[in-house]
């Protein structure tokens, strides 16, 4: 089945800079690649999704990035506030929305 | 907005109960799915449905069985609960617009 690994497990960043966080997945027939953010104490919430027809998407500050041939993706968080601060994590599927297999999630940070 | 309601924010059970855990989803998905979450250890998939009375593993289906007699509802069940399935529920429904996931049910398993 799909393994995906996110890294770092945990970013801490400056507010106003830049956060990036990348995953890897193992298998080459996945096409879909959703982000779930997850602020304490809450549910985890679809922040943006990429096809494997694009290689870049953009929704104002979050942008997901899809390298196929590397088998990674990336999310790319601008101009990072204290809201960002959650667990971000990744996921790829084979079969859209059916099932996705989900990274272990990301730590972020925002230091005011 | 798609509403995936747990039935339960906090359990305390003892050892050898039988446990069961409720979700109800009002928006006619048909994916429905339950993951337990553990620090350092993500989400990982106990259980999914695709249709009233069908089933499948995840990746972590060992102690742990489901239910799904009505399209709206898929219940968890710990036949008999042990200490390591302390964690935190997590149940999910699906359509083409992504995952939608209840509030989650924290068991603590004494």
């Amino acid at each position: 089945g799909e393994n995906v690994e996110q890294h770092p497990s945990t970013l801490s960043v400056q507010e106003g800079d830049s956060a990036v966080i990348k995953c890897t997945y193992s298998d080459s027939a996945s096409n879909y690649f959703p982000w779930y953010k997850q602020e304490l104490g809450k549910r985890p919430q679809l922040i943006i999704d990429i096809r494997s027809n694009v290689g870049e998407k953009k929704d104002q500050r979050i942008a997901v990035t899809l390298n196929k041939t590397a088998k990674h993706f990336s999310l790319h968080i601008t101009e990072t506030q204290p809201e960002d601060s959650a667990v971000y994590f990744c996921a790829a599927s084979s079969d859209g929305n059916n099932r996705l297999a989900f990274g272990k999630g990301n730590q972020v940070v925002v230091i005011p | 907005d798609v509403k995936v309601t747990q039935s339960s924010r906090y359990l305390v059970k003892r050892t050898g109960e039988k446990v069961f855990l409720e979700c109800v989803q009002d928006m006619d998905h048909e994916n429905m799915f339950w993951y337990r979450q553990d620090p350092g250890l993500g989400l990982r998939l106990i259980y999914f449905s695709y249709d009233v009375k069908m089933k499948e593993k995840g990746d972590i289906p060992e102690g742990y069985s489901v239910s799904r007699e009505k399209k709206e509802r898929f219940s968890l069940i710990l036949e008999s609960a042990s200490t390591n399935q302390t964690s935190m529920y997590l149940c999910a429904s699906s359509s083409k617009s992504g995952y939608t996931f209840g509030s989650g049910t924290r068991l603590t398993v004494v």
